[in-house]
């Protein structure tokens, strides 16, 4: 069965660049979350999108803004990098929500800022 | 702080032994779900119980929720050098769009 995909899996920047995720949902889901999870930290969600608009926000820092186009794939924009930005950001998603339904989680893209 | 804190952060045990982890949390869910994850990759679902679910099996695991104690664990029965890895109980914010992991329990089976 087709999962949630991520890209770039491995992302390496400096300090001060931008970088940019894409997540690509299952498909026929139309929720789309962001979590950040540091070295040895539980994840922390960030930001969920429901049918293209914001859902939900947590701890995302202004810096980064996301948003979820019309095929459902959502991508995250983290400018101003610093390093403790360093974690793997995981996206997941489910169907409508979570009100339950299970969410299913993309293997994360490693983000190294140095 | 997080919605779900998990007890205890680290479990060592021998394969064929049961594991049994805890999770607390402080507000009133909707559900709550158990993730598992191997170092440094992705969340995977074990398994979603509802809050008017009281125990719930998938397999090796079994899954309890005491919502008045607004707690619930999980037990791994006959445990493996395979079940080696992290595992979060989440459960879902006030918007149903956020999910809120605990801290984790870090579990080592050795053969």
């Amino acid at each position: 069965a087709a999962g949630v995909i991520q890209s770039p899996r491995h992302l390496i920047k400096e300090k001060r660049e931008t970088a940019t995720l894409k997540c690509y949902p299952i498909p026929r889901h139309d929720t789309v979350y962001w979590y950040q999870q540091g070295p040895g930290q539980d994840p922390q969600f960030l930001i969920s999108f429901y049918e293209k608009m914001q859902s939900d926000k947590g701890s995302i820092p202004d810096r980064f803004s996301a948003q979820q186009f019309s095929d459902y794939h959502s991508e995250l924009n983290m400018s101003s990098l610093e390093l403790g930005d360093s974690a793997l950001y995981f996206c997941a998603s489910s169907s409508g929500g979570l009100s339950g339904n299970t969410i299913y989680f993309g293997e994360g893209s490693w983000l190294t800022v140095v | 702080s997080q919605q779900g804190e998990e007890d205890p952060q680290a479990l060592s045990i021998q394969e064929g032994e049961n594991a049994t982890m805890n999770c607390s949390y402080k507000t009133s869910i909707n559900n709550l779900q158990w993730y598992r994850q191997n170092s440094g990759r992705g969340l995977v679902h074990l398994i979603l119980i509802r809050s008017n679910e009281r125990e719930k099996h998938s397999g090796r695991l079994r899954v309890t929720l005491d919502t008045s104690k607004k707690s619930s664990s999980l037990l791994i029965t006959a445990s493996r050098a395979a079940d080696t890895a992290s595992y979060f109980c989440a459960t879902d914010g006030n918007s149903g769009y956020a999910l809120n992991f605990g801290k984790g329990t870090s579990l080592l089976v050795t053969p």
